[in-house]
């Protein structure tokens, strides 16, 4: 059974410009959430998504977004990239309110 | 709002220890707990999950505790070794669908 997928595993952007992150669940779990993994603040909690509606979202910027398709397949948006943002974006899926699994994240490196 | 505190931030034994990470909460309506493991610059792996109307779980050498009148969770790992030394995680679910992590416990096996 192949895990949350992630892509792409490494980006370098510019300040100012815009990115966009990609997840693919678990097969059948309809429920993908999305953290930022920083060393100074840790995991912190960006959304969540289910059956295409974000459910709850975390305090950020609205220069983060996000969405799910109709696949569950989740992607997240960046834009005006600050070098603050740069980070280990992490992608997690679930059945319901259960376990948790993660993806092997993104790392975004703005320059 | 859901405070996660972990101790130590650091822990370094021989080989064949037995030992026991620290994990507690401020917000005893917890509806799990989950316990990841983090390898540097990778994703979390998830190590076990604690549901509220439970009071353990156990995988292997490992064993998680959870007591929600004291917020508190234990994590032991039984008989150490070198390849368990990783960035240990836990991370509290209040049922809003948002995980709420602590900062982690690094640990290094030494053989």
């Amino acid at each position: 059974k192949a895990g949350v997928t992630q892509t792409p595993r490494y980006l370098i952007k510019t300040r100012g410009q815009q990115v966009t992150l990609s997840c693919s669940p678990i097969s059948g779990h309809r429920s993908v959430s999305w953290y930022q993994q920083t060393p100074g603040q840790g995991l912190q909690f960006l959304f969540e998504y289910f059956s295409e509606t974000q459910r709850n979202k975390g305090n950020f910027p609205g220069r983060f977004s996000g969405r799910q398709f109709s696949n569950s397949r989740s992607e997240m948006n960046v834009s005006t990239l600050e070098l603050g943002d740069s980070a280990l974006y992490l992608c997690a899926s679930r059945r319901g309110s259960t376990e948790a699994f993660f993806g092997q994240g993104t790392r975004l490196t703005v320059v | 709002k859901q405070e996660v505190t972990q101790i130590p931030a650091a822990l370094s034994v021989p080989e064949g220890e037995n030992l026991v990470l620290n994990c507690s909460f401020t917000d005893s309506a917890i509806y799990n707990l989950q316990w990841f493991r983090q390898d540097p610059g990778k994703g979390l792996t998830s190590l076990l999950l604690i549901q509220s109307s439970q009071r353990e779980q156990t995988s292997g050498r490992l064993n998680a505790s959870l007591d929600k009148s004291s917020g508190r969770s234990t994590l032991y790992i039984a008989a150490s070794q070198p390849g368990d030394s990783a960035t240990y995680l836990c991370a509290g679910d209040t049922g809003r669908r948002a995980l709420t992590f602590g900062s982690g416990t690094r640990l290094q096996v030494q053989p």
